[in-house]
């Protein structure tokens, strides 16, 4: 069953602007993290958050994490086509390993 | 080498053949996992084991059997699908994760692969 909604579920902006994507989640987590996955392959970690911080970088990648609202989100800065694919965030529950991707955002970059 | 390897790409299978897909890790990982991702949807987690033994089952039909013969691989064998099972099948590792915040591990991906059952 999928926790995490995303909205919005699709985006569409032109190359060198921000893009934007956020995750809610309904119960407690270990963690958050972010994956990119290109049409018909397979998924790309891009970053984890962990459940006592409140905000990552990776890159051109910005991520953060509100534990009391059960939100993130994930800013791309400056993208480019290269970036085109979907977004999904994952949780993790406490007790075990268990990852549980949202809805995802399929992001379309128009150079 | 964060690398899981996935074969075959592509499988087309009549409903009542046997076959299976193959995964293989050479990371270390004690964790490993199968998800099944149908088309402009979330992959959905099938299984999961841990250090070569299935600690989650997601209530999956037993014509999907999975086997982890040892610690860099796991297979799904298939037999008797049904259409609806075509999908993107994907599999996972990691290491196998504390209870608590600070495990925060990594799941990493294989390409997968695409099953048609006709």
């Amino acid at each position: 069953s999928q926790q995490g909604e995303e909205d919005p579920q699709a985006l569409s902006i032109q190359e060198g602007e921000n893009a934007t994507m956020n995750c809610s989640y309904k119960t407690s987590i270990n963690n958050l993290q972010w994956y990119r996955q290109n049409s018909g392959r397979g998924l790309v970690h891009l970053i984890l958050i962990r459940s006592n911080e409140r905000e990552k970088h990776s890159g051109r990648l910005r991520v953060t994490l509100d534990t009391s609202k059960k939100s993130s989100s994930l800013l791309i800065t400056a993208s480019r086509a290269a970036d085109t694919a979907s977004y999904f965030c994952a949780t993790t529950n406490t007790g075990f390993q268990k990852l549980v991707f949202g809805t995802g955002t399929r992001l379309l970059v128009s150079p | 080498d964060t690398e899981v390897t996935q074969t075959p790409k592509h499988l087309v299978m009549g409903m009542t053949n046997k076959k299976s897909l193959k995964c293989e890790q050479h990371m270390g990982h004690r964790a490993m996992y199968w998800y099944k991702q149908k088309a402009k949807k979330p992959p959905e987690l099938m299984f999961v084991y841990s250090y070569e033994k299935l600690s989650i089952n997601e209530s999956v039909p037993s014509r999907f059997s999975p086997e982890c013969p040892n610690s860099s691989l796991l297979n799904l064998h298939l037999h008797a699908l049904q259409p609806e099972d075509s999908a993107l099948y994907l599999c996972a590792s990691s290491q196998v994760g504390g209870t608590d915040f600070r495990s925060g591990n990594t799941i990493y991906f294989g390409e997968g692969s695409w099953l048609t059952v006709v």
